[in-house]
């Protein structure tokens, strides 16, 4: 029971490097998501996609990209990592098949922006 | 606009105490109410969810009744154990807009 996958688990940039953070669910979900978690901000929504070749953006996608390279996967880009993009995000990942929602989370990647 | 209000934490309880963390929203439409539990050093995860007023969701001995009158959705447990402690998310889903939204987050710290 895999559920939501993210990796790496932990990185370490220098300010202007880029990395790429991967997510890939196994429940055939259509909607995937990702956001940031700050201390004493809750989470905030980064971008989504609602099904298969489409992407939006949320509440901060400033400095990000995102790929829904299939159903199975989405993933986040940082072109020029900055100091303020030091945070955890979790990907997460709903149905898109009902209208109650259910989010499934992955356990995070802790970023860290030198 | 659609957002979600929680109290302020850290919340500190001695093991069996009573629990109530309180939410609030504000929505445009019906949206569904859910309440997320985030141990440390993991990903968030359902606690109970509530689709439509007066329903109550329940898990775990955690309940929380969707208010409509009062647009609430207050996280009880009438005694907690210390592993309880982790941060309470509480979040609301909007269908017509396929969007979530989380309050900041609410620690709770079970001292035995």
């Amino acid at each position: 029971n895999a559920g939501v996958t993210q990796t790496p688990k932990f990185q370490v940039l220098k300010t202007g490097q880029s990395m790429t953070l991967q997510c890939a669910q196994d429940m055939n979900h259509n909607s995937m998501y990702w956001y940031r978690q700050d201390p004493g901000m809750g989470l905030r929504l980064i971008y989504y996609s609602a099904s298969e070749g489409t992407t939006d953006k949320g509440e901060v996608p400033n400095g990000y990209n995102v790929s829904r390279l299939n159903k199975r996967e989405f993933s986040l880009r940082l072109e020029s990592a900055a100091p303020s993009q030091t945070s955890v995000y979790f990907c997460a990942s709903e149905s898109g098949k009902t209208n109650t929602g259910e989010l499934f989370f992955g356990e995070g990647s802790r970023l860290t922006v030198l | 606009g659609n957002s979600v209000t929680q109290m302020e934490g850290p919340v500190t309880l001695s093991e069996e105490a009573f629990l109530t963390i309180n939410c609030t929203y504000t929505a445009t439409g019906y949206p569904s109410l859910f309440w997320y539990v985030q141990y440390p050093g993991e990903g968030l995860q359902l606690l109970l969810k509530a689709t439509k007023a007066d329903d109550k969701g329940s898990n775990k001995g955690f309940e929380a009744t969707y208010r409509k009158e009062t647009t609430s959705f207050h996280l009880e447990k009438g005694s907690v154990q210390v592993s309880d402690s982790a941060v309470y998310f509480c979040a609301l889903y909007l269908y017509n807009f396929n969007k979530f939204y989380f309050g900041s987050g609410t620690k709770l710290n079970v001292k035995p």
